[in-house]
């Protein structure tokens, strides 16, 4: 069964700390790895991972994918407030002959940034 | 500016009623999905369209269809509201086989079944 799993599920850390959130995944055909932020609303598209090895950054944001781990790590540098939202992992994977696209979701992660 | 809207965005309604929840985008993207979020399960996929009159099933079908006559709308409905169909609905969209996967994603329906 196609699954991914993410941890912590749940996080409180303080301004100005930096913050790890991990994702592993358990999928056949694997096409890629997307990050979202979720808020008070619909998430929000964060990084697209395909490559293993090549870190992406946004600002304080970066994330890098092992496809030997089958693991991702999403890191903020200097948390602020405005990062408290929940984080989620999804895979893309190709089903059979089917060359659309199928996801799977994490649980995601909850951060709360205290001031 | 293209977009993607749900309505309603806020729904009661009562055990074993109909209800038809709305997804409309404005992109032309071939791929729309339902999900919907319960707390614990992340979002999980309800059913999915690869383009008009394409319609297939997610991870939690049951209870639930779709039909895809244009390409701009993909409206959801339980046909017998259960009370463990109260959550919130999220519909999404992207374009199919592009270089970048991101989905766009609506602002949500947040629906209660009593």
């Amino acid at each position: 069964e196609d699954k991914v799993v993410q941890s912590p599920l749940s996080l409180v850390v303080h301004e100005g700390d930096t913050v790890t959130l991990n994702c592993s995944y358990e999928v056949t055909n694997f096409r890629s790895l997307l990050w979202y932020k979720q808020e008070k609303k619909a998430p929000t598209f964060l990084f697209m991972l395909t490559s293993s090895g090549i870190e992406k950054k946004s600002g304080r944001l970066s994330s890098i994918l092992d496809k030997k781990e089958l693991s991702s790590i999403l890191n903020i540098t200097a948390t602020q407030t405005g990062d408290s939202a929940i984080y989620l992992c999804a895979v893309e994977y190709r089903e059979g002959d089917n060359y659309g696209q199928n996801f799977v979701f994490g649980p995601g992660t909850r951060l709360s940034v205290l001031p | 500016d293209a977009e993607i809207t749900q309505s309603p965005r806020h729904k009661i309604t009562e055990t074993g009623r109909q209800v038809t929840l709305a997804c409309h985008q404005t992109w032309n993207h071939n791929n729309m999905f339902w999900y919907r979020q319960d707390l614990g399960h992340g979002l999980r996929l309800i059913h999915y369209s690869y383009g008009v009159q394409d319609t297939n099933k997610g991870e939690v079908s049951d209870g639930y269809s779709v039909s895809r006559s244009n390409t701009e709308d993909l409206p959801l409905t339980l046909e017998s509201a259960a009370s463990s169909q109260t959550s919130v609905y999220f519909c999404a969209s992207s374009e199919q086989r592009g270089p970048n996967n991101e989905q766009f994603f609506g602002p949500g329906t947040r629906l209660t079944v009593l």
